[in-house]
């Protein structure tokens, strides 16, 4: 067990639809990022944020969106869903950040969440 | 070409074999780090690499930064060593953003 906990495990939903996935850090750990896997692009890195604040972008469609809350759980939004949005979306977290590369710090992943978009 | 490029894409050996996976990169880079992707989806990370070598168990990672070139060993692999495993770099330019290889299917037989 990671420490890491990603909500739903499994979400089918049709296209044009707006889902959110949650993810719970492990304990002490400040820095959220969030991944697709897709069977044609492989992983690719969205987003990430520390302690609150955006931190680092990638290629994450403007229909997607993420925050961190005070709590410092994180929501990924993906709206406008389109069938090439199905994918396994995972969360890791980090832990303190001692500089500016915080994945300098070994990753712990969730579960993450089979999205299916029909 | 990719930014990050593994080697080889499938591996196939017999329990009790030496194993490497090898992944190389063309940026400069802050950190690599090595995962394992078990067949039910979830991620391990395994190894952060900056410099040197590190082991873990049967896991050696190593990284050449001049050469820019990693390779993860397995020793004495066993059928449970059956995973992908997926380097990823972290760019020096990017902060926190990790570029992906595209994984090695490795599968050990009994």
């Amino acid at each position: 067990d990671s420490g890491v906990t990603q909500t739903p495990k499994h979400l089918i939903t049709a296209t044009g639809q707006r889902v959110t996935l949650r993810c719970s850090p492990r304990s002490g750990d400040l820095s959220v990022y969030w991944y697709q896997q897709s069977l044609d692009q492989g992983l690719q890195f969205l987003i990430q944020y520390y302690n609150g604040e955006e931190r680092a972008k990638g290629n994450i469609l403007e229909r997607f969106s993420a925050q961190q809350f005070p709590d410092l759980h994180s929501e990924l939004n993906l709206s406008s869903l389109e069938l090439g949005d199905s994918a396994l979306y995972f969360c890791a977290s980090s832990g303190p950040d001692r500089g500016t590369r915080a994945t300098n710090e070994k990753l712990f992943f969730g579960s993450g969440t089979q999205l299916s978009v029909l | 070409k990719n930014e990050v490029e593994q080697s080889p894409q499938n591996l196939t050996a017999q329990e009790g074999e030496f194993i490497t996976i090898n992944c190389s990169y063309s940026v400069g880079i802050s950190a690599l780090h090595w995962l394992q992707q078990h067949p039910g989806g979830g991620i391990v990370s395994l190894f952060m690499l900056s410099s040197g070598k590190k082991k873990h168990g049967r896991l050696i990672a190593t990284i050449n930064i001049q050469e820019k070139h990693s390779s993860l060993h397995i020793t004495a692999s066993h059928p449970r060593d059956s995973a992908v495993y997926i380097c990823a770099a972290c760019e020096e330019t990017s902060g926190s953003r990790l570029t992906f290889g595209e994984g090695t299917q490795l599968t050990v037989n009994p």
